[in-house]
């Protein structure tokens, strides 16, 4: 079956402006991730969707990130007024269960998307 | 200090090497430790998964944990260059917030 997809693959985007990056995880997957990958940073997580829950945004690093999950599958990541820090890998992960059932189940992470902020 | 601590490397090695791979932790409430793999410009795989101390073997591979001295490893035998990638560990708990924190990873070159 299909893995996460991720789109676009590469955006370059300019100082200032806002961007939209799209996750589709694995069909029937109810918890959703969103990380963040920088060079020498690891990942970093963001935000976590589960089901129809409120979701867990202790990971945004401002305000200008938000994220959505509509229908419980798509997830769109939102980043208004980019700055050049914002440089970065933008993973998607989904998994089958929720985190609290499981938390070594396996997230099946997408292939990224490449935001670069000139 | 980070949380997880992972020497990023580079690490270099001829094939049929004995690879290891390390991290350290700080948080006692860590209870599930997970490495895993990125290829270049893809996203990570679940490679192997550990649940509290002692060891576990998969073919070549072989994680250990040792919850005393916070300290997890990743062994990797007869290694292949298509093992070369880059080696993340990440850990949870219960008690730990239950979100995967991950090391930086560290990126291992294979060659033949």
């Amino acid at each position: 079956g299909a893995g996460v997809s991720q789109s676009p693959s590469n955006k370059v985007t300019e100082k200032g402006k806002d961007v939209e990056l799209r996750c589709d995880p694995i069909s029937g997957h109810t918890a959703l991730y969103w990380y963040r990958q920088s060079l020498g940073q690891g990942l970093e997580f963001l935000i976590y969707f589960q089901g129809n829950s409120a979701p867990d945004k202790s990971g945004l690093p401002s305000d200008r990130f938000s994220a959505e999950r509509t229908g419980g599958s798509v997830s769109t990541l939102t980043i208004q007024r980019t700055q050049q820090e914002d440089s970065a890998v933008y993973l998607c992960a989904s998994s089958l269960v929720p985190r609290l059932a499981a938390p070594q189940e396996t997230q099946y992470f997408g292939p990224g998307t490449r935001l670069l902020v000139l | 200090q980070k949380e997880v601590e992972q020497d990023p490397g580079p690490l270099s090695v001829p094939e049929g090497a004995i690879v290891s791979l390390n991290c350290t932790y700080s948080n006692s409430a860590f209870q599930y430790f997970m490495w895993y793999r990125q290829y270049s410009r893809k996203g990570p795989e679940l490679l192997m998964y550990t649940y509290s101390s002692g060891n576990k073997e998969d073919g070549r591979f072989t994680a250990q944990v040792d919850k005393s001295s916070k300290y997890i490893s990743l062994f990797i035998r007869d290694s292949q260059p298509s093992d070369s990638a880059t080696y993340l560990c990440a850990m949870s708990g219960w008690q730990a917030g239950t979100a995967l924190i991950f090391g930086k990873g560290t990126t291992l070159s294979v060659s033949s």
